[in-house]
């Protein structure tokens, strides 16, 4: 079964314009880590923001905030006033217990372009 | 700055001929972790080292290995490359192993196998 789905392949976004990431998440563990990180085209993976199962507030970094909705299952990223450089491929992913320690699993990735 | 390092960048070897990937970390983290990513896909673990313990994903192969000589360097082997290898292969750190831990990649190597 899909931990970790993101079901936009692809988005589109005017630059200095707000853009919504989705992600949604399995697990029966209730503690977890959310991540999500960027990707640009050179193949550095960036971390940008985290989000603890047990965390009463939702987690922001600068221009990231992350929409964290636990009934749900949710955890979107939100990118305000977006830059040409936010042009990238961008992956959720959730740290769960697995076997005896904690392992990240991805999404298969959101790819993101800001148009000018 | 404290950081991931990944050497060479862009890695060019033969189909069969073996190849080392190296990574560094000036971050003294406890965790080190080789990932493989092929074009459009997630990042797949292939193994990770906790301190000296190795621990290999059920589904690596056998012609992947590693080594992990001290706490900076992690090394990535792979004995006889397949076309089917190449990929971008990703070096990952954290602290430790608990679910709030980030893990912090390198640049990354991009593999061509000829």
């Amino acid at each position: 079964a899909q931990k970790i789905t993101q079901t936009q392949p692809g988005m589109f976004v005017q630059e200095k314009e707000a853009v919504t990431l989705d992600c949604t998440y399995d697990t029966s563990d209730p503690s977890y880590g959310l991540f999500w990180y960027k990707q640009p085209s050179s193949g550095e993976m960036i971390f940008l923001i985290y989000q603890g199962s047990y965390d009463q507030q939702n987690a922001t970094e600068g221009r990231y905030s992350l929409n964290f909705q636990k009934a749900r299952k949710s955890a979107n990223l939100v990118i305000s006033a977006s830059q040409l450089g936010d042009s990238a491929m961008y992956f959720c992913a959730m740290r769960e217990r697995m076997d005896s320690s904690y392992k990240l699993i991805f999404g298969s990735g959101t790819r993101l372009l800001v148009r000018p | 700055d404290a950081m991931v390092i990944q050497n060479p960048r862009y890695q060019v070897t033969q189909f069969g001929k073996p190849v080392t990937l190296s990574c560094s970390q000036t971050l003294n983290h406890n965790v080190m972790y080789w990932y493989q990513q092929k074009s459009s896909q997630a990042p797949k673990l292939l193994f990770h080292y906790y301190d000296k313990d190795f621990n290999n994903e059920a589904d690596t192969p056998d012609n992947f290995q590693s080594r992990r000589p001290n706490t900076s360097f992690c090394f990535l082997d792979i004995r006889s490359p397949g076309l089917g290898d190449a990929a971008m292969y990703l070096c990952a750190t954290s602290r430790d192993l608990s679910s709030e831990e980030t893990q912090y990649f390198g640049p990354g190597t991009r593999l061509l196998v000829l």
